[in-house]
């Protein structure tokens, strides 16, 4: 059953321009979710999060939206930088809980 | 640099082996979490450790069991191993028990089994 998904595998977009990563959630229960980034041969650091009392958390060229009817949230990185070439993972959680639940991720290329 | 040490960064082994993995966590945290990613799938949750106790399983398989030592550093074993046990291996840590949302992960043990 998987609880988080990232339906597209991966994205390309030109430099300069907005990258969309998209995620679905299933558990209503749910109510914390953040985006990781990932570099080969790294492991994954944390990009941004966002409490499901809020719709919208900004950091930089990064902002989440959460749409928790939809039971959906999406990355906007804006403007792409080719540094911003890695694999995006969107995780969701439970603050009562102790553990992270991750999409299969999205790998995002951006194009000099 | 996240401070959290994974070793050995790569393992080839083969079926019905036992391998062990390790883990440091960041200075002065107490949380350490195990996360299996399998081929273009995203990272499965294992098991997590607080101050040296199981706090929470997720889906480990009965081949498989962890600790966490007083020193605060944890140990995977996989044994006896099988081929679909191929993946990359992340640890990860943080400073509270429960999951404040950001987790420190590891560079990852990839291993191999032929």
């Amino acid at each position: 059953d998987q609880q988080v998904k990232q339906n597209s595998p991966s994205l390309s977009v030109q430099e300069g321009r907005i990258s969309i990563l998209n995620c679905d959630y299933t558990n209503s229960m749910f109510d914390y979710f953040l985006w990781y980034k990932k570099y080969p041969a790294e492991g994954p650091t944390f990009l941004i999060s966002i409490s499901s009392i809020k719709d919208k958390n900004e950091d930089g060229r990064f902002t989440v939206f959460l749409n928790k009817s939809a039971k959906h949230l999406s990355l906007h990185i804006v403007p792409s930088q080719p540094g911003d070439s890695a694999v995006y993972f969107c995780a969701a959680e439970k603050t009562s809980g102790s553990r992270l639940t991750f999409g299969e991720g999205t790998q995002l290329t951006v194009n000099p | 640099d996240s401070g959290v040490t994974q070793t050995p960064k790569h393992l080839i082994t083969a079926t019905g082996q036992r391998v062990t993995l390790r883990c440091s966590p960041r200075s002065g945290d107490l949380s350490v979490y195990w996360y299996q990613q399998s081929l273009d799938q995203g990272l499965q949750f294992l098991i997590q450790y607080y101050n040296g106790e199981e706090r929470a399983k997720g889906n480990i398989l009965e081949r498989f069991s962890a600790q966490q030592f007083p020193d605060l550093h944890s140990e995977l074993n996989l044994s006896p191993l099988e081929l679909g046990d191929s993946a990359l291996y992340f640890c990860a840590s943080s400073r509270q028990g429960l999951s404040t949302g950001e987790l420190f992960f590891g560079e990852g043990s990839r291993l191999t089994v032929l």
